[in-house]
């Protein structure tokens, strides 16, 4: 089974310029999570897909973030204009039905923004 | 609110020593499950453990043991005769049960920076 998918891995953009992340979770799962860690500091939460539709948005900062998921597959988390205190690591996470089992996390994606 | 806490910033102990990862946590659900996830240097998040509110029962896994006090709040993680492989960054994490204020989403603490040196 393949496991969760992100990429780019790394990209490095210029204050201003946009930039979109793409996730591809497990297939079947219909839970699709965003979480950010900014500077070393505690991974925080962004937003959670249900199939197409967001269940929880609390955690996007502003926005200038926008996801999408569409038709319930992929989903794809833009930023523009990035700003410097944007850079980080976005992590995806996807799980079956009942989050309550856990969370299978992709190797995140390397935010810088200079 | 939720919260975690990880006190420890970074560990640094030599390959064999036993070593113990702090974690305490604050809720208000009554029903909520707690992790912990490794971060290799490769980055992906590994599940190691989950854990029930109702379920405080210790667990061992080979090397790994966790031991959960509901009293004190706490969700501690023993790693016995620690490797170099074991060198990664290691998150405790936080979740509310269904109808709980945070359900679906985890809370992680800031992550304890552990180096296991040969």
């Amino acid at each position: 089974e393949a496991g969760v998918t992100q990429f780019p891995s790394h990209s490095v953009i210029e204050k201003g310029q946009t930039v979109t992340l793409r996730c591809d979770p497990i297939s079947g799962h219909d839970n699709l999570y965003w979480y950010r860690r900014v500077m070393g500091k505690e991974i925080k939460f962004l937003l959670h897909f249900v199939k197409e539709s967001k269940q929880d948005e609390s955690g996007m900062p502003n926005n200038r973030f926008l996801a999408e998921r569409t038709g319930g597959t992929y989903s794809t988390l833009k930023v523009q204009p990035a700003e410097l205190e944007d850079s980080g690591v976005y992590f995806c996470a996807s799980s079956q039905v009942s989050p309550n089992y856990g969370y299978t996390f992709g190797s995140g994606t390397r935010l810088t923004v200079v | 609110a939720q919260k975690v806490t990880q006190a420890q910033t970074e560990i640094s102990v030599v390959e064999k020593e036993d070593v113990t990862l702090d974690c305490v946590y604050e809720t208000r659900d009554t029903t909520y499950y707690l992790f912990w996830y490794k971060q290799p240097p490769s980055g992906e998040l590994v599940f190691l453990i989950r854990r029930n509110s109702f379920d405080e029962q210790n667990e061992i896994s080979g090397r790994y043991s966790w031991n959960f006090q509901k009293s004190t709040s706490s969700f501690n993680f023993t790693i016995t005769a620690s490797q170099v492989v074991d060198s990664a960054v290691y998150f405790c994490a936080l979740k509310g049960g269904a109808g709980g204020t945070s359900y679906g989403k985890l809370t992680f603490g800031q992550g304890t920076i552990l180096t296991v040196h040969p």
